[in-house]
């Protein structure tokens, strides 16, 4: 089972401010298998970025993906108040899927 | 845009078997990979399982041996049954869509979220 680590736990952040999160997998994971969610308290986790690096639909594009291999980032260029939630990364194979234990962005 | 909506009872005793159904309206059905997906309270979440409009399954070696996941075409829903559940069960239980394709594989859209409580 290819485990993903994501880091840091929690993010202390103001409006405006860049957020960089980290999630590293356990073995090379195609990039076409990473995506990263929100997830806000009561709801469920919305689609952001597939394969590494491209915006799902109407996702603003403060959001952005990259990596490879092993690990994979999600930048949020400017934190807009909205912006504070969990993020999850996931791998999806081809019989297993598997999320990161998710980095909460709070407001600082 | 297809939309999810899944139902089941909230709350269950120890040793008994969990039972939800998610439907899926206005889209299409096959070319999918309906999935389930759970979220203990306040931790991560946990792939659960998934079958294809044909009735193929994958489902998370950790709960293989308790997780039935069946399909009925005729009504677009997915079923999730998981035996002998124990507090550690307890969960708020999503259902998904998952995609997997040339541009990638994701989950999307999700199910409102069904908590489901083991208490004795």
């Amino acid at each position: 089972e290819i485990v993903l680590t994501q880091s840091p736990g929690t993010l202390s952040l103001s409006p405006g401010e860049r957020a960089t999160l980290s999630c590293r997998a356990s073995q090379s994971v195609p990039s076409s298998y990473l995506a990263w969610y929100q997830q806000k308290p009561g709801q469920a986790p919305r689609l952001l970025i597939y394969g590494a690096s491209s915006r799902a639909s109407g996702i603003p594009d403060r959001f952005g993906g990259r990596g490879s291999g092993t690990d994979f980032t999600l930048t949020i260029s400017r934190l807009e108040p909205e912006d504070f939630a969990v993020y999850y990364c996931q791998q999806y194979g081809i019989s297993m899927g598997t999320f990161g234990q998710g980095t909460k962005v709070e407001i600082k | 845009q297809v939309q999810l909506q899944q139902w089941g009872p909230g709350l269950l005793k120890p040793s008994e078997t969990l039972s939800l159904t998610c439907a899926a309206y206005d889209g299409s059905f096959s070319g999918y990979f309906w999935s389930w997906i759970r979220q203990p309270p306040g931790k991560g979440l946990e792939w659960i399982g998934e079958i294809t409009h044909s009735g193929g399954t994958n489902y998370n070696p950790s709960l293989k041996s308790r997780v039935t996941i069946s399909v009925d075409t005729s009504k677009n829903q997915f079923s999730l049954k998981l035996s002998f559940v124990t507090a550690a069960d307890t969960a708020v239980y999503y259902c998904a869509r998952g995609r997997k394709g040339f541009y990638g594989n994701w989950f999307d859209p999700w199910g409102q979220g069904t908590l489901v409580t083991v208490s004795s």
